[in-house]
């Protein structure tokens, strides 16, 4: 079975410009989640979706983070503009019932 | 105060060794915990999961709840120098929620 995809695994980019990251879940499963790690901490979640649909977005800073999932599958999380707090590994994770699955991660730099 | 502590370590132990991991929470709405094992580079994998109070045994790995003291527990029996990596706790009030991570700590098992 294959696992959680996430690309670019890295990326660096200069404070203000925006980027975006891509996550392809595990094969039927419905929620999927983006985790935000900084250096030396646990992930904290950004956004929880339940097929297409936002279940969770609490922790999302929406001024400069927005997230899809179109047709319930793939997903995009987007930075504009990022700021160097922002330089963190994003997590994507998806889960049929309990378990959540994780993919590498896409470590993002910003300078 | 976060609602997951974790001694972030590093601890380093000779192989052979039986290592103790700890966490804390202050929630007493969490009903399910989890333990995590995270490679560098890599993402959260899933070790152990409980529900409530208890132990449960998986090979060399015991995990063990004390919802009264609101206490999480690790262990891990006859460590390998492939045991090296971050162990993160995490809990959460209801399955495939939102998990709150420890911010992990960081083992080193030498040869």
């Amino acid at each position: 079975e294959a696992g959680v995809a996430q690309s670019p695994r890295y990326k660096i980019i200069e404070k203000r410009q925006s980027v975006a990251f891509w996550c392809n879940p595990i094969s039927g499963h419905a929620t999927l989640y983006w985790y935000q790690q900084i250096l030396g901490q646990g992930p904290k979640l950004l956004i929880q979706f339940q097929n297409n649909g936002v279940v969770d977005d609490s922790q999302l800073p929406k001024d400069r983070f927005s997230a899809e999932r179109l047709k319930g599958v793939d997903s995009t999380l987007k930075i504009q503009p990022a700021k160097l707090e922002d330089s963190a590994v994003y997590l994507c994770a998806s889960s049929e019932r309990d378990t959540q699955y994780f993919g590498p991660g896409t470590r993002l730099t910003v300078l | 105060q976060k609602e997951v502590e974790q001694d972030p370590g590093p601890l380093s132990v000779p192989e052979g060794a039986i290592v103790s991991l700890n966490c804390t929470y202050s929630n007493s709405a969490f009903q399910y915990f989890m333990w995590y094992r995270q490679y560098s580079r890599k993402g959260p994998e899933l070790l152990m999961y409980t529900y409530s109070s208890g132990n449960k045994e998986d090979g060399r790995f015991t995990a063990q709840v004390d919802k009264s003291s609101k206490y999480i527990s690790l262990f891990i029996r006859d460590s390998q120098p492939s045991d090296s990596a971050t162990y993160l706790c995490a809990s959460d009030y209801n399955q495939g929620g939102k998990l709150i991570f420890g911010q992990g700590t960081e083992l080193s098992v030498k040869p």
